[in-house]
């Protein structure tokens, strides 16, 4: 069955620290999507990145760095020199070819960035 | 409009009453979820339309629970007989097109409170 495992609850960092979030998918489908979104306060999901299951091309966006390894059904997010406003919600989500676009969440990280 | 904009933003309920919360797409966008965000959790699916037609139901909890989007904009999402179980956020989000790529826009949510 699809499933989206996100085992770290909660994060406390210091700005300027590095810090990856870590997300395990099970899928038996052979075509599928990941995504990470984030959530701030206000509540609205925030997307940040989509990849196919097909690309493990490691991606960077600015201090934004995703790590997809189809061999340990990983795809674990990093973000560098981290900023207080980086606090919010992180979710790790699944979509699943052959289920027409629904996504499939993890519990969710809280990252906490202090000054 | 410029996002997915749902109201009301905050639903406090009788245990027992019908609720409506309402959910306007970002214009044009052919797919439609809602999702339900338990306190801490990650947001689950309920339903999805593609245009009107309701193509899943699965994730709809009980036959309390009815959604429509009858001229393709617009949904509602409609619990009857409100129990405390109900109370959660509840997600709407679209997307420009079908399938399990597409990026989907989510709006704030609507808190309901069920007291």
């Amino acid at each position: 069955a699809q499933k989206v495992t996100q085992a770290q609850t909660e994060i406390s960092v210091v700005e300027k620290e590095d810090v990856t979030l870590d997300c395990v998918y099970e899928t038996r489908d052979t075509t599928y999507y990941l995504f990470w979104y984030k959530q701030p306060p206000s509540g609205e999901l925030v997307f940040l990145i989509r990849r196919n299951s097909f690309d493990e091309q490691n991606e960077i966006s600015g201090r934004y760095s995703w790590n997809f390894q189809k061999s340990t059904s990983s795809f674990n997010f990093t973000i560098t020199a981290s900023q207080v406003v980086d606090s919010a919600v992180y979710f790790c989500a699944l979509s699943e070819a052959s289920q027409g676009g629904k996504l499939i969440f993890g519990q969710g990280t809280e990252l906490s960035v202090k000054p | 409009g410029a996002g997915v904009s749902q109201s009301p933003r905050y639903k406090v309920a009788k245990r027992g009453q019908d609720v409506a919360l309402r959910c306007d797409p970002i214009s044009g966008h052919v797919s439609l979820f809602w999702y339900q965000q338990a306190l801490g959790q990650g947001p689950e699916f309920l339903t999805y339309f593609q245009n009107e037609a309701q193509l899943d139901k699965s994730g709809l909890p009980s036959d309390r629970f009815f959604a429509e989007r009858p001229e393709g904009s617009v949904s509602t999402l409609k619990i009857q007989r409100t129990q405390q179980e109900d109370s959660a956020v509840y997600l709407c989000a679209s997307s420009a097109h079908q399938g399990p790529s597409q990026v989907a826009f989510f709006g704030q949510g609507t808190r309901l409170t069920v007291v």
